[in-house]
């Protein structure tokens, strides 16, 4: 079974600065996909960034980077630059690719961001 | 291009009553998806759909919960008698093929008394 662990439930940064969210998986398969949602208040799931196993250069999206560990089954979320619109729970998800698309998320990071 | 449609968004009932929730995908996206979201926590996936076919229904609770995907584009979600426990968020998403990047709806958020 595939397991997605976001181990830090509330994060706060101020405006302009940067915060990295981690996540961690458990997988015995070799080629899955990775995502990083964003839920605001509104609670529209947003995709922010994806990354494919295969890949070893990380994805980066605007001001939305990930640090994808593959050995150590890592893959944090930095957010540069922050801005009030940020604020939101952040899911990791995790897909194996013979899985047709089941994600698995995990329990979401409170990211609040303060002027 | 418009995104993934859920109505209503709002749902208030008495316990025992039925409800159902719809859904349009985005359109050209052949897999929908399912997915209840409890308070303060990740969506679990209740059901997919490959076109109009329900390929992965392994968590959803047919006793009293029913899908259908008619024609392959819309789809309904029902619960048939609801209980204080499916108060939740229900959440719609689409993607072109199974496997490939999700897009959600506005999700339904349902409370049941």
């Amino acid at each position: 079974a595939q397991t997605v662990t976001q181990s830090q439930p509330e994060m706060s940064v101020q405006e302009a600065e940067t915060v990295t969210l981690s996540c961690t998986y458990d997988t015995s398969e070799s080629n899955y996909y990775l995502f990083w949602y964003k839920q605001p208040p509104s609670r529209q799931m947003i995709l922010v960034i994806r990354q494919e196993a295969y890949k070893q250069q990380n994805a980066t999206e605007n001001r939305f980077s990930v640090n994808f560990q593959k050995a150590a089954k890592s893959f944090s979320l930095k957010i540069s630059d922050s801005q009030l619109g940020d604020t939101a729970m952040y899911f990791c998800a995790f897909t194996p690719t013979d899985s047709w698309g089941k994600l698995q998320f995990g329990a979401g990071t409170q990211v609040v961001v303060t002027p | 291009e418009a995104g993934v449609v859920q109505s209503p968004r709002y749902k208030i009932i008495e316990k025992k009553q039925p409800v159902a929730f719809w859904c349009n995908p985005i359109s050209g996206h052949n897999t929908l998806y399912w997915y209840l979201q409890n308070l303060g926590q990740g969506p679990e996936l209740l059901i997919r759909y490959e076109n109009e076919e329900a390929v992965d229904d392994s968590q959803l609770p047919k006793d009293r919960f029913s899908a259908e995907r008619l024609k392959g584009v819309d789809s309904t979600l029902k619960i048939q008698p609801a209980e204080l426990g499916d108060s939740a968020v229900y959440l719609c998403a689409s993607s072109r093929q199974g496997g490939e990047t999700q897009y959600f709806g506005p999700g339904t958020r349902l409370l049941v008394l």
